[in-house]
């Protein structure tokens, strides 16, 4: 089966500055590769996705990149801000819908 | 408007009573999942199911048991609570599709459990 790795499992930076968060997944098959954020007490909200057929993909201040051949995708934060501070996990599926493979999260704090 | 409820937001329970988690989503979505976060950030997949009257178990293993009866309800029971299911477990539902706007999971707020 799928299995997506994360890294890093924590992160600090410094208001203003950028984050990236790295993710690999381990079958090719997969297409479709959402990005969620996790707020203190809540459940994780969508914040972007990109499919296969798609290197790059940009809202604002985020982006994720996908590489599909060395099987990894990432997300970029510009001009981090404290509110940006939060959990973030990458996922994969074969299929947007279907059951996703998550990584295993990234705790991110931007400190002002 | 179309979102995912779960309650209770919060519990606390004595060990040995019999706890159901409750899940409800609007948007009529055919797969519904539970998961279990422990504190250490990962999401560990306990049930699932693809419709009315399809239940499967997850990677992780565990005590619980769930029901598919609506397609809006997919509730979480234990018989019997212990300290080691002291969690936070979260609900999500996804829609096969390909268009816009039909991506991914939503996921309910969660519910803190703990038993004591």
């Amino acid at each position: 089966g799928e299995n997506v790795e994360q890294h890093p499992s924590t992160l600090s930076v410094q208001e203003g500055d950028s984050a990236v968060i790295k993710c690999t997944y381990s079958d090719s098959a997969s297409n479709y590769f959402p990005w969620y954020k996790q707020e203190l007490g809540k459940g994780p909200q969508l914040i972007i996705d990109i499919r296969s057929n798609v290197g790059e993909k940009k809202d604002q201040r985020i982006a994720v990149t996908l590489n599909k051949t060395a099987k990894h995708f990432s997300l970029h934060i510009t001009e981090t801000q404290p509110e940006d501070s939060a959990v973030y996990f990458c996922a994969a599926s074969i299929g947007a819908g279907n059951m996703l493979t998550f990584g295993g999260g990234t705790r991110l704090m931007v400190k002002p | 408007e179309a979102d995912i409820y779960q309650t209770p937001r919060y519990l606390v329970i004595g060990t040995g009573k019999k706890i159901t988690l409750e899940c409800s989503q609007t948007m009529g979505h055919d797969k519904m999942y539970w998961y279990q976060q422990d504190p250490g950030m990962e999401l560990h997949l306990i049930h699932y199911s693809y419709g009315v009257n399809s239940t499967e178990k997850g990677d992780l293993s565990s005590e619980s048991t769930v029901s598919r009866i609506r397609t809006e309800h997919f509730p979480l029971t234990l018989e019997s609570a212990r300290p080691s299911h002291t969690s936070q477990y979260l609900c999500a539902s996804s829609e096969f599709g390909q268009g816009a706007g039909r991506s991914g999971y939503t996921f309910g707020s969660g519910t803190r459990l703990t038993v004591v």
